[in-house]
């Protein structure tokens, strides 16, 4: 149980475009989902927090504008990233919360998002 | 600051010895304290949480201690076989919040 998707896993993009990043809580409903991104040998960083049904939280020096959070519903959070530019090639991973779970958080594969 | 400080350096061991890593945190006091596995081009997966009240928790091959005196955890792998070869995450809640923040990891390669 508590099988987190995302989709897709891998994505090349080109400067300007967008890109758009799916997590699926596949077994069990998520009303907080996280987006994290991670650089090479760094650690995971918090980019934002996902509530379904209201405006995500960014953390500090994440531009909401350029990464587009929804959580339409208790099973999907999608990370859109806007005008990308090589360097938000990066990890994406998403993870979510169970309902009612203080603490644990059970993470997807990631995304490999590179931007030429 | 707060920090969370993981070996940055790789530990390589023999298979069937145990592998003990270290996690230092400060200017922290959290109420738990998680460990992740991460393999290369995945996301973390979840191993064990240890609260600030338990001194010592295990699961299977698995042994973490938790020390709030000295800001540290020491998570073990008994028996280890290359198949344990991955990064170990260590995470931190932020003060009573249930969002951890996280330790770059430490890789640990177990050689056959």
């Amino acid at each position: 149980g508590a099988v987190v998707s995302q989709h897709p896993s891998r994505v090349i993009c080109k400067s300007g475009t967008s890109v758009k990043i799916e997590c699926r809580s596949l077994d069990f409903q998520a009303t907080t989902m996280f987006w994290y991104r991670q650089f090479p040998k760094k650690s995971l960083m918090l980019m934002a927090t996902s509530n379904e049904g209201s405006k995500a939280t960014y953390e500090q020096g994440v531009e909401k504008d350029k990464f587009l959070i929804n959580h339409a519903s208790l099973t999907l959070s999608t990370l859109t990233v806007t005008s990308a530019h090589p360097e938000d090639s990066s990890f994406y991973i998403c993870s979510a919360k169970l309902t009612g779970s203080s603490y644990e958080q059970y993470f997807g594969p990631g995304t490999r998002l590179t931007v030429t | 600051s707060q920090k969370i400080e993981q070996n940055s350096e790789a530990l390589n061991i023999q298979e069937g010895k145990t592998a003990t890593l270290t996690c230092n945190y400060t200017n922290y006091s959290p109420a738990y304290l998680q460990w992740y596995r991460q393999d290369p081009g995945r996301g973390p997966v979840f191993l064990l949480l240890i609260r600030e009240n338990e001194k010592e928790k295990r699961k299977e091959r698995l042994k973490v201690t938790f020390d709030t005196t000295l800001k540290q955890s020491l998570f073990h792998i008994t028996a280890s076989q290359p198949a344990d070869s991955a990064t170990y995450l260590c995470a931190l809640d932020r003060g009573g919040s249930y969002i951890p923040t996280f330790g770059r990891g430490t890789s640990l390669i177990v050689h056959p």
